[in-house]
């Protein structure tokens, strides 16, 4: 099926590991973004890219990088994991010009 | 900053009866706003917007009004079903469709109804 699809599913890191969070949407949008989520936070914005070839920060950037690799895909790192990281992570993209998100089905994420 | 802030859940309700998720949002310039939808273990889904004063946004029995004079932009359904338990995310972005294009969201209500 069309859409964002985001690798893994389920992740457990130990403390200072690091790994990347896959992204991918075949809709051809533009924007892409990645929000954490967190019981009783909602969705915060941690990183998005506006267009192929540009990134920026967002609400809660700090210890996070990001990779828009082509105009498909959009990759989240954790260069060295902590356990605050501990949360859902969702990837989500953007038609110009159309106020909806398309989300992925997230990635529970639990940093021991 | 931006903000929006929705009321607290969780909400019980029985089948058929009247739902109201209240939401309020600041923001610096003139939003469009959305309710969105998170069905357990999915990701979210938009269910409806609105992006100027008085515009009623609408979709699957759901409806909420953009009123600028109270800040505001309340979820209603005249009568819920189970299949509406879910979280619901009120959400705002100050700019229209184009490149720096965000979303801010509050906390989700957590919707259950019972049969």
């Amino acid at each position: 099926n069309a859409g964002v699809t985001q690798t893994p599913k389920f992740q457990v890191l130990k403390t200072g590991q690091s790994m990347t969070l896959q992204c991918a949407q075949d809709m051809n949008h533009n924007s892409m973004y990645w929000y954490r989520q967190d019981p009783g936070m909602g969705l915060r914005l941690i990183y998005y890219s506006a267009s192929e070839g540009t990134t920026d920060k967002g609400e809660v950037p700090n210890g996070y990088n990001v990779s828009r690799l082509n105009k498909r895909e959009f990759s989240l790192r954790l260069e060295s994991a902590a356990p605050s990281q501990t949360s859902v992570y969702f990837c989500a993209s953007r038609r110009q010009g159309d106020y909806g998100y398309t989300f992925g089905s997230g990635t529970r994420l639990t940093v021991v | 900053g931006d903000s929006v802030t929705q009321m607290e859940g969780p909400v019980t309700l029985s089948e058929e009866a009247f739902l109201t998720i209240n939401c309020t949002y600041t923001a610096t310039g003139y939003p469009s706003l959305f309710w969105y939808v998170q069905y357990p273990g999915e990701g979210l889904q938009l269910l409806l917007k609105a992006t100027k004063a008085d515009d009623k946004g609408s979709n699957k029995g759901f409806e909420a009004t953009y009123r600028k004079e109270t800040t505001s932009f309340h979820l209603e359904k005249g009568s819920v079903q189970v299949s509406d338990s879910a979280v619901y995310f009120c959400a705002l972005s100050e700019d229209g469709g184009g490149s720096n294009y965000k979303l801010t969201f509050g906390k989700g209500t957590l919707l259950t109804v019972n049969p």
